[in-house]
């Protein structure tokens, strides 16, 4: 299995453009989660969905962020216009929905975004 | 709301040496408490978790962690580090059942020198 897949690893982009990270969780897994990391907070979760289905977006931090899931194995989080502190390594995790399982959540390498 | 608390930033050892990065929780219910590490520039993975059951758990790479509910404190352990542990460890926390959003701890660097 080639594990949760993000693209791209790093993107660069000037203040105000639209920035769109892509994930491809691991096959059959049904849990996706997308996760912020910096400095100052540390990892924060943005929003996850069960089935494709969006269950919690409260970590969002403002309507510029919106995340899809068009279907099982393909995922995105867009950030419009993006600011300077927007920059941050996003990761996409997912997991699989069995007993005892279902908390162990694999992670892919992360995408370093820096807005200039 | 539930959460954990790293109180090292840093943790230094030397090879061979017991290895200890400690973490307490404040959940108002059962916790689930988790062990995650971050090698430079990858994503997390998963250590080890407690849910239920025996209080010492046993996870990857010789790693294990002892819950204790008297102290609200999960700390991961190792009896012999090695140079390539060094990394970032995060604990992380859940109310299960009724909540699948894993909160994590801020982290611990640790560094362990040959």
């Amino acid at each position: 299995d080639a594990g949760v897949i993000q693209s791209p690893r790093h993107e660069v982009t000037e203040m105000g453009q639209e920035v769109t990270l892509r994930c491809k969780p691991i096959s059959g897994h049904d849990y996706l989660f997308w996760y912020r990391q910096t400095m100052m907070r540390g990892l924060e979760l943005l929003i996850y969905f069960n089935n494709n289905v969006p269950i919690d977006d409260s970590g969002m931090p403002e309507d510029r962020f919106s995340a899809k899931m068009p279907n099982a194995s393909f995922s995105t989080l867009k950030i419009q216009p993006s600011e300077p502190r927007d920059s941050a390594v996003y990761f996409c995790a997912s997991s699989f929905l069995a007993l005892g399982a279902r908390e162990k959540l694999f992670f892919g390498s992360g995408t370093q975004l820096s807005v200039l | 709301a539930q959460s954990v608390a790293q109180p090292e930033d840093q943790v230094n050892v030397a090879e061979g040496n017991p290895l200890t990065v400690k973490c307490t929780y404040s959940v108002s219910g059962n916790p689930y408490l988790f062990w995650y590490v971050q090698y430079p520039n990858r994503g997390l993975q998963f250590l080890l978790k407690y849910i239920t059951g025996d209080n010492l758990v046993k996870g990857s790479y010789g790693f294990e962690a002892e819950f204790n509910k008297s102290q609200t404190s999960f700390h991961l352990k190792k009896p012999s580090a090695l140079v390539s542990d060094s990394a970032l460890y995060f604990c992380a926390v859940i109310l299960y059942p009724n909540d699948y959003k894993l909160s994590f701890g801020a982290g611990t660097t640790v560094t362990v020198r040959a």
